[in-house]
């Protein structure tokens, strides 16, 4: 069974500290994986998308893939009391996503 | 307003009776997918569904869940003689054909919490 895992959380970070958010899969017929933030009562948003091995910067943002470890994760610079909200996980082939159940972040001011 | 539309927005239905949620995909998106979130759970794929095509409806539960995407109009998830345990929130999500760049990128709406009371 395909599985995307998220460190469980949750997770707490001061105002203007860097958020680790951390993602493994077991399919390594994955080619692609998103990580979406979800605030409470709302819908998923998308927020970065990563393909390759390596790194993937979008402003506060970097998203990180490392297929041999089947390892994915999400840094956040310089966290704002707006980015506390889940953050979910989804690695995927061309179509069907598999989510994880989300890592819970709080900033605090 | 160009993103992904879904209506009701929230629906109370009785055990027994039937539950439809619509899905208007993004302008331009040809591919619509249904997803589960039930409380203190990850999201859970249910069907792609391309123009008048059910692709893979892998997620579906065998009884009661059906779903269309006729060639005119929204998608519709029904859910027949619902019962407690379909409460939850169903997301609609939508994409770009396959070969498009970032074409599985997923843009999900806004979602129908279906309350069976």
């Amino acid at each position: 069974q395909k599985e995307v895992e998220q460190n469980s959380g949750p997770l707490s970070v001061p105002e203007g500290a860097i958020a680790s958010l951390n993602c493994t899969y077991s399919d390594r017929g994955s080619q692609s994986f998103f990580w979406y933030r979800q605030y409470s009562g709302k819908s998923p948003e998308l927020i970065m998308s990563i393909y390759s091995n390596g790194d993937k910067e979008d402003g506060r943002f970097t998203a990180q893939l490392n297929k041999a470890s089947q390892y994915v994760s999400l840094l956040i610079r310089d966290s704002q009391p707006s980015d506390s909200a889940t953050y979910l996980c989804a690695g995927g082939g061309n179509y069907k996503l598999t989510f994880g159940k989300g890592t819970l972040l709080t900033v605090n001011p | 307003n160009a993103g992904v539309m879904q209506n009701p927005r929230h629906l109370v239905r009785r055990r027994g009776q039937e539950a439809r949620l619509r899905c208007s995909p993004m302008k331009g998106h040809s591919h619509v997918y249904w997803y589960r979130q039930l409380p203190e759970e990850g999201l859970k794929f249910m069907v792609y569904l391309q123009k008048e095509n059910i692709i893979d409806e892998s997620g579906m539960p065998k009884e009661r869940f059906s779903a269309e995407f006729p060639k005119e109009g929204p998608s519709i998830l029904r859910i027949q003689q619902v019962v407690r345990g379909d409460s939850a929130a169903y997301f609609c999500a939508s994409s770009l054909s396959q070969g498009a760049p970032g074409f599985n990128e997923q843009f999900f709406g806004p979602g129908t919490r279906l309350t069976v009371l």
